[in-house]
């Protein structure tokens, strides 16, 4: 059964950074291309970012470009999202995805003074 | 900027049929867009449907199914369960950008 479990959630200040960790529990990981979405309260599914199987080719959506960096570590099972300069509208929960077939529970991000 | 669009909201009525659709302003939805459908319940992540058009996951259940129509992508739900009331999304691949529309939410009354 694949179980993804996202962490590094919490309150920033605007400005702020945050990094998220997914961690994977399926060999087929390193095989995965891999999505960060993400869901402002009460409100749809964004796309934030993609990244390949071997992690040399990765897409943003314009909101986030230049601010977020998707990353992974293979050896590791884990996925990992930077995100800098953190602004109100970041605020949510953050779901990292296999394809987009599974999806973990998410972690929450507020960004608020 | 490109926008999908989805119906706010639809009703229907248990043992019912219903299509939700998926809309891209650029124009004509095709298989090249891989439309993706998911279902999301209250307090719940996301779960995945339809991939590629109309390809179901082993845990899809069997009344869903999807397909293209009238140039858009398209989920319909045949025999309606109560437990389909949830809200649906779908996703379109725009190149190396993957977008979702706003959702519907579909009521079972």
């Amino acid at each position: 059964d694949v179980q993804l479990v996202a962490s590094g959630g919490g309150l920033v200040q605007p400005g702020g950074s945050l990094r998220l960790s997914c961690a994977a529990s399926t060999f087929t990981f390193s095989s995965s291309e891999m999505n960060w979405v993400r869901q402002a309260p009460g409100k749809g599914l964004e796309w934030v970012s993609y990244i390949s199987a071997s992690g040399l080719t990765t897409y943003y959506a314009d909101s986030v470009k230049g601010r977020f960096t998707i990353s992974r570590d293979n050896a590791k099972n884990s996925l990992f999202l930077r995100m800098d300069n953190l602004r109100a509208e970041d605020t949510g929960i953050y779901y990292c995805a296999i394809r987009f077939d599974h999806w973990g529970q998410g972690t929450l991000v507020t960004v608020s003074s | 900027q490109t926008v999908v669009t989805q119906e706010p909201s639809l009703t229907v009525s248990p043992g019912g049929t219903v299509t939700l659709t998926c809309a891209s302003s650029t124009g004509e939805v095709t298989s090249g867009y891989y439309p993706n459908w998911f279902q999301q319940k209250p307090g719940q992540a996301p779960r995945a449907l339809i991939y590629s058009t109309n390809n179901k996951h082993s845990w899809t259940p069997a009344h869903f199914s999807g397909s293209l129509l009238g140039g858009k992508a398209a989920l319909t739900l045949s025999g309606v369960q109560p437990e389909d009331e949830a809200d649906y999304y779908c996703l379109l691949y725009h190149g190396g950008a993957r977008l979702f529309g706003g959702g519907t939410k579909l009521t079972v009354l």
